[in-house]
């Protein structure tokens, strides 16, 4: 299957810092989603990105389509506690349309 | 409205019985995936469906997995003489169409003894 790298695996950082991931493929994707998942639930969608270039925010959150359409990243601004999870990168390709492909998760642990 | 819901929330089997977990998609989601994850890994493709037919089963690990949407809503993963490799969480997960993005469920947690 498609390799989606994600990184970095893990991050700790203090309450009211910024946090940057992000999410590199070998493959070309038309489409690049952001998932949360908390402890014993699925994973809950914060951002969509349809257009390479494409800049999208959701509150605190920023995500950005790269241009060469194999990556995408994520930024979270002034973390707090409840921002702990994991987060993962989805890319889905432009002839398919059905699977999306994930990434192996960054784990955010806020420090309050 | 209702999300995706999943059940059993946890199911506990010995080696070799067969299991069945169910999706109920959110209302008017013409499509339906399955995936499984493991422990510290993303979730990994089994199958989707458009509708009522699978439109794609490549993620199906072997011939002991299937899947079935009959009325093109509820859909059941079933696994048939279950191994303990199985040992994962089921998630489910429905779109409006397959061009649109994935809500999930909370997930099965099957566990093999």
């Amino acid at each position: 299957g498609q390799q989606l790298n994600q990184s970095p695996q893990s991050m700790f950082i203090q309450e009211g810092e910024d946090v940057s991931m992000n999410c590199t493929s070998s493959s070309i994707f038309n489409t690049w989603l952001w998932y949360k998942q908390d402890p014993g639930e699925g994973p809950v969608l914060l951002i969509a990105l349809y257009k390479a270039g494409e800049l999208t925010s959701n509150g605190r959150l920023t995500a950005q389509f790269g241009i060469t359409r194999k990556d995408s990243f994520l930024n979270i601004s002034a973390s707090i506690p409840s921002d702990v999870g994991i987060y993962f990168c989805a890319g889905q390709f432009s002839n398919t349309g059905n699977q999306f492909y994930f990434g192996t998760g960054t784990s955010l642990t806020v420090i309050p | 409205g209702a999300g995706v819901s999943q059940t059993p929330s946890n199911k506990v089997t010995e080696k070799g019985k067969y299991v069945e977990l169910r999706c109920d998609p959110i209302s008017g989601h013409t499509a339906l995936y399955w995936y499984r994850q493991s422990l510290g890994q993303g979730p990994e493709f089994l199958i989707y469906f458009q509708g009522t037919g699978a439109a794609d089963d490549s993620g199906l690990p072997n011939d002991r997995f299937f899947a079935v949407r009959p009325e093109g809503s509820v859909s059941t993963l079933k696994i048939q003489r279950t191994e303990r490799g199985d040992s994962a969480v089921y998630l489910c997960a429905s779109s409006l169409t397959s061009l649109n993005e994935q809500f999930f469920g909370p997930g099965t947690r099957l566990t093999v003894l």
